[in-house]
Formats: C-alpha cells, structure tokens, sequence
C-alpha cells in the first residue's frame, strides 16, 4: 500500500514570497490533515478535511496560509507572503474516516516538505 | 490553559535496559492518548493508543500506561536495541476525540 506522498521535500524562499505544498494521501482516506513543525516540537494540526469539506481550520493563519482539498482526494496548501516564522516541516497526514473516541483512527503522515524562508 | 509536557532532554540508555519516556498533562480530559515514532528527516508513526478507561497497553516490547488522576501516560520499550534510537512524541485527543494535540516529543538514544 502507497504511503502518503508529499512534495517538493525541500523549498527555500525569500520572506514576502509564495509558496504551495502538494499532498496525496492513502487511497480511500477521506480525512486529511496538514500540520506545522518547528524544529524541536511536536507537530501543531493547521487545518482538516474530510472529503473535500473543511472540518477544523481554527489554527490556520488565515490571512496568509490557505489549504484546498478538490475532489476530495489530493490537497495543497499555500502560504502567501510568507515570513521567517513559517519555517518548518509541514506535514500532511490521512486517517480511514473522521476520528472521534469510538473510532480513533490512526494516522499515517508523510515525509513532510521542509521549508526554509530566508 | 492547556499543557502537554514531555521531557525535552534526550534520554541515554544501553542496549539491553528499559526506556521510560513520560508523558504530562494539565487542563485535558482526553479521550485517548497516542504515542507516535519520529525519525529525522521522516513523518510520525503511529505505535500504540490507549483509551481513557485503560489502565496499560501492550505490543511486543512496547508498553503504555494512563493514569487520567496523574494526568500521565508512561511509555516504555524493553530490552531497548540502537535502533528504537528515535523521537517519541505523545498526542492527546480532546474530549471528543476528533482532534490531536502532540507534545514536543522526547528523544530516545540507544547505545550499544
């Protein structure tokens, strides 16, 4: 079975430029998540979809960061400017279906994209 | 406000012992907790869950324990080898169980 894929795995940008992320998920997962990962902490949950419907975005910047999920399948997220704070690890993760605490799916993430802003 | 603390000092062990990597937690009422493996350069991987009823879980020569009135969870490997050498971070779900929050996770080294 195909992990979760992401790319680029690397991207260096100067502050005030844009920047995407891609992210293909496990085939036949219908929730999606992007987190954030500073160096030295843990991942911090951006946004999450199930299907192609938003279900928690409350700790996206929104007034930079912004994520979309057509089709219900694959996702990219965009960061417009960006500043020096958003360098880290962003990571994309699948789970089977939404979780909640009868169905705690786990979740599989990918290798992560690591973004460096100069 | 809500805290998850893990120890942010790396843990030295030898080949052989147990590692104990702790867990804290304040102002959560979890539904369940996670722990997750994280090499460098690499996404988390998903070990073990425990639910809030539980007491202890256990797979091969993991263990996890919960204690909701410690407001902790212990995560042990036994007979510890180089390659469990890794990050280990903790993630909590709410009380609804549909949203994690990680601990800065605890660096584990193995050596032979």
């Amino acid at each position: 079975e195909a992990g979760v894929a992401q790319s680029p795995r690397y991207k260096i940008i100067e502050k005030r430029q844009s920047v995407a992320f891609w992210c293909n998920p496990i085939s036949g997962h219908a929730t999606l998540y992007w987190y954030q990962q500073i160096l030295g902490q843990g991942p911090k949950l951006l946004i999450q979809f199930q299907n192609n419907g938003v279900v928690d975005d409350s700790q996206l910047p929104k007034d930079r960061f912004s994520a979309e999920r057509l089709k219900g399948v694959d996702s990219t997220l965009k960061i417009q400017p960006a500043k020096l704070e958003d360098s880290a690890v962003y990571l994309c993760a699948s789970s089977l279906d939404l979780v909640d605490r009868d169905f705690p799916y786990e979740q599989y993430f990918g290798p992560g994209t690591r973004l460096t802003v100069t | 406000s809500q805290k998850i603390e893990q120890n942010s000092e790396a843990l030295n062990i030898q080949e052989g012992k147990t590692a104990t990597l702790t867990c804290n937690y304040t102002n959560y009422s979890p539904a369940y907790l996670q722990w997750y493996r994280q090499d460098p350069g690499r996404g988390p991987v998903f070990l073990l869950l425990i639910r809030e009823n539980e007491k202890e879980k256990r797979k091969e020569r993991l263990k996890v324990t919960f204690d909701t009135t410690l407001k902790q969870s212990l995560f042990h490997i036994t007979a510890s080898q180089p390659a469990d050498s890794a990050t280990y971070l903790c993630a909590l779900a709410n009380n609804a169980g549909n949203m994690l929050t990680f601990g800065g996770g605890t660096r584990l080294m193995v050596k032979p």
